[in-house]
Order: structure tokens, then C-alpha cells, then sequence
């Protein structure tokens, strides 16, 4: 199993422009969660998704972000317009039924 | 508002110490506590921890739950450099891998 694939590794991008992650979970999980870590706050889950459902959003910030899960082996999260307060790691993690979560290697993001 | 509480926030030792990280929680419906570890890249799983008293042992890593003080702590004997991470406690909100709430962290040094 090659575990929770994230892309791209790194992104560098410049103020406004549209930033988007991809994340394929681990084949038989139905959940999927995006995170954000940064020093200050630590991990912080912005949305998950059951069976490709979104279930809770909450953790969006705000309507520059975005996410979408077409079909089991693939979610996006995008924001757009991208601003420097956004530069984060993000990481995507899978899980199936009470089992732990597998997270995948992150997406760091560094807006300028 | 559920929230995980971890000290200290950062820890150096010397190798051949004995660490003892501590993880404080105020979750509703709480059923389960996990510890992840994180070194460069994609935190992993250590221990998922459900019952009080009853202590889990993984080589030179153990923790333990106590429910009715709400917290959880994880012991490293022997400390190797290899053991130099960010240590992650959460818990989650509905049980199993639904919305797990993190800790920020105890990130641990061990030197030579």
C-alpha cells in the first residue's frame, strides 16, 4: 500500500493567485480529512468528507477555500485568491471505520 | 469548545534520559485518545488508547489513560537521538476517526 499520496510536495506562489492541492487516500477508506498545521495553531482540521460526502466544513476559514472529493481515490482543496496568511503545511489523512488515521506527507505552501 | 492540551511544549535531553510527555483533554463524548509522532514529515500513529489504568507498550514508548482526570501520558525510556520529534496528542470528537481534535505538540530533542 503506498499510503496517503499528496501532491505537489511544495508550491510557491504568489499573492492572489489560485492554489491547488490533490490528495489520493488510501484505497478502502471512506473518510478523508483536510488538516493545516503552522507553529502557532498547531493542526487544525478544515473539512471531512464520509463515502465523498463533505460532512463538516467548519473548519474552513473562509470562502477562499475549497474542497471537493469527485470519487473515492481523489479530493482537491483549493484557494483562490491565495493570500500570505495561507502559507501552512496541509495535510491530507484517510481512516475506515474506528481505525487511526494515515496522513499523508503534506503539501507545504508558501504564498508570497 | 473541545480542546486537547499538551506540555511541555518543547523538551531536550540528553540520550539515555527518560521523558514523560503529558496530553490534557476537555472533549465531549469522549471515547478514545491517540498519540501520534512526527518527525519531517506525516505524523504516525503510536497509540490509540480507550480504557483508564490499562497501559500500552510499544518497545521503549508507554502510555496510559486516566479518564476520570482527563489526561494521558507518554513515557520514552532510553531516549535515542531517533526519538528526536513533534509528539501529537488528539482526540476525537465522535469517537473512531471522525474530526480529531490535536494538541499542539511536544516537540522532543534528544542529543548525543
Amino acid at each position: 500500500d503506498a499510503g496517503v499520496i499528496q501532491s505537489p510536495r511544495h508550491e510557491v506562489t504568489e499573492m492572489g493567485q489560485e492554489v491547488t492541492l490533490r490528495c489520493k487516500p488510501i484505497s478502502g477508506h471512506n473518510s478523508l480529512f483536510w488538516y493545516r498545521q503552522t507553529m502557532m495553531r498547531g493542526l487544525e482540521l478544515l473539512i471531512y468528507f464520509n463515502n465523498n460526502v463533505p460532512i463538516d466544513d467548519s473548519g474552513m476559514p473562509e470562502d477562499r477555500f475549497s474542497a471537493k472529493m469527485p470519487n473515492a481515490s481523489f479530493s482537491t482543496l483549493k484557494i483562490q485568491p491565495s493570500e500570505p496568511r495561507d502559507s501552512a503545511v496541509y495535510f491530507c489523512a484517510t481512516g475506515q471505520g474506528n481505525s487511526p488515521l494515515h496522513f499523508g506527507n503534506g503539501t507545504r505552501l508558501t504564498v508570497t | 469548545e473541545d480542546k486537547v492540551v499538551q506540555s511541555p511544549l518543547s523538551l531536550v535531553v540528553h540520550e539515555g534520559d527518560t521523558v514523560t510527555l503529558n496530553c490534557s483533554y476537555e472533549v465531549t463524548n469522549f471515547r478514545s485518545l491517540l498519540w501520534y509522532k512526527q518527525e519531517k514529515k506525516a505524523p504516525t500513529f503510536l497509540f490509540m488508547l480507550t480504557s483508564s489504568g490499562i497501559e500500552k507498550k510499544s518497545g521503549r514508548l508507554s502510555s496510559i489513560l486516566d479518564k476520570k482526570e482527563l489526561f494521558s501520558i507518554l513515557n520514552i525510556t532510553a531516549t535515542q537521538t531517533g526519538d528526536s520529534a513533534i509528539y501529537l496528542c488528539a482526540a476525537p470528537k465522535q469517537g473512531g476517526s471522525e474530526k480529531l481534535v490535536f494538541g499542539k505538540g511536544t516537540k522532543l530533542t534528544v542529543n548525543p
